[in-house]
């Protein structure tokens, strides 16, 4: 799978936008951009998807470069439960010839959401 | 909303001894997956299981896992023999299809073996 960056750890206000930057510069035409999060003591959670255009889904939105080399996770209003550790993971599936059905976790970037 | 459910969420094994790890996948779900995640590190993918098949495993997943859908809910994992090693927490995971990019996974809120 391709490589992802992320930085190790980012603080925010409660209740103010987070911008989360990923950068993927060796990123393929068939990967798909996914960005999961992992809350304290649970399993990773879904968060949203893209290929080329941005998305917005009612947990965030995605912003992804018009290059595909970077892309941005936004949380339009950071709460407390937003205190996570997310990771920006590219999907190579396999109907796109040597895929795999496996999202390989990276160390993520830890969010801290200060009251 | 659907979720995937795990049992036991805490398990406390003796090395050498067999384990077996529960999840109840979503269901209308046709793929189902299992990671790890030793304290501190990253989550690890271990296996995935299609149409009653394994569909890809990784290094760790050895001769001593093994999975099994035994019927129409239940998707377990097996360590025949534990390890030290083996201590970590275990997720399950399931998608509708995973064939493309463009479907995600749901995961499980975890089995945390012991191996004492």
């Amino acid at each position: 799978d391709a490589k992802t960056t992320q930085p190790n750890s980012m603080e925010s206000n409660e209740e103010e936008p987070v911008h989360l930057p990923c950068n993927h510069s060796t990123i393929s035409g068939t990967d798909y951009i996914h960005w999961y999060r992992q809350l304290p003591s649970q399993g990773p959670e879904y968060v949203i998807h893209g290929l080329t255009s941005n998305v917005n889904n009612r947990m965030a939105s995605l912003a992804i470069a018009e290059d595909r080399k970077s892309s941005t996770l936004i949380l339009h209003r950071a709460t407390l439960r937003d205190a996570a550790v997310y990771y920006c993971i590219l999907r190579d599936p396999p109907l796109s010839g040597a895929g795999s059905y496996q999202l390989t976790f990276g160390k993520g970037t830890k969010l801290s959401v200060i009251p | 909303e659907p979720e995937v459910t795990q049992t036991p969420s805490h398990q406390v094994t003796q090395m050498g001894q067999e384990v077996i790890l529960r999840c109840v996948p979503i269901s209308n779900h046709l793929y189902f997956y299992w990671y790890r995640q030793i304290l501190g590190q990253k989550v690890e993918f271990l296996v995935s299981f299609y149409n009653n098949e394994i569909s890809e495993k990784s290094e760790i997943f050895d001769d001593q896992f093994s999975v099994e859908r035994p019927d129409g809910s239940n998707f377990t994992l097996k360590i025949r023999s534990t390890k030290l090693e083996d201590s970590a927490m275990y997720f399950c995971a399931s998608s509708v299809f995973f064939g493309t990019g463009n479907t995600e996974a749901f995961f499980g809120q975890g089995t945390r073996l012991t191996v004492v």
